[in-house]
């Protein structure tokens, strides 16, 4: 257990929805990560968060979008979904940034129908 | 851009035979380079890691090797075993802290 909590484990939506992931960092941990797994695209950074801020940004797609709360967990919301969004998404925590371990969460596992 | 080639995309040894997968970075910035291992529908697993001061790691049967200048650095598993069987990622780090990933290679390891 790497201490990085996701929720929930499995989403299953119809195209058009939106849908909301949840992660709670590890105790002590400042930065949020969050990555998509595809079996097509391998593990894709999407966005990451330190402390409250954006910090970096990858292909996340304008439908997507993430914030990171006074708490430090983290939530990234998909939007008018497509059969294309389904995929592994990760989240990954760590102390702060560059150079620091990252440790992921469960991930979830999201199926758009 | 900011790529990581890894190599190959399967591996197939016999169990106590060594495995190696290598990694090449574009980015000459990039100063870690974290190695994960992951099982079918789990998370990935950091393994081991080697920062750009330093040239070699060792963990027990788990070796990281970095060329800084040819922008390369390799995972070598020694004495491998049937639990060794999984995917493993190698990353390249860089601006914060995003993990730029390889694709990944299948690790087999025949009893």
């Amino acid at each position: 257990d790497s201490g990085v909590t996701q929720t929930p484990k499995h989403l299953i939506t119809a195209t058009g929805q939106r849908v909301t992931l949840r992660c709670s960092p590890r105790s002590g941990d400042l930065s949020v990560y969050w990555y998509q797994q595809s079996l097509d695209q391998g593990l894709q950074f999407l966005i990451q968060y330190y402390n409250g801020e954006e910090r970096a940004k990858g292909n996340i797609l304008e439908r997507f979008s993430a914030q990171q709360f006074p708490d430090l967990h983290s939530e990234l919301n998909l939007s008018s979904l497509e059969l294309g969004d389904s995929a592994l998404y990760f989240c990954a925590s760590s102390v702060a940034g560059a150079g620091t371990e990252q440790f992921f969460g469960p991930g979830t596992r999201l199926t758009v129908l | 851009g900011e790529n990581v080639e890894q190599h190959p995309s399967t591996l197939s040894v016999q169990e106590g035979d060594s495995a190696v997968i290598k990694c090449t970075y574009s980015d000459s910035a990039s100063n870690y380079f974290p190695w994960y291992k992951q099982e079918l529908g789990k998370r990935p697993q950091l393994i081991i890691d080697i920062r750009s001061n330093v040239g070699e790691k060792k963990d027990q049967r788990i070796a990281v090797t970095l060329n800084k200048t040819a922008k390369h650095f390799s995972l070598h598993i020694t004495e491998t075993q049937p639990e060794d069987s999984a995917v493993y990622f190698c990353a390249a780090t860089h601006q914060g802290g995003k993990l730029i990933f390889g694709q990944g290679t299948e690790l087999s390891v025949k009893p």
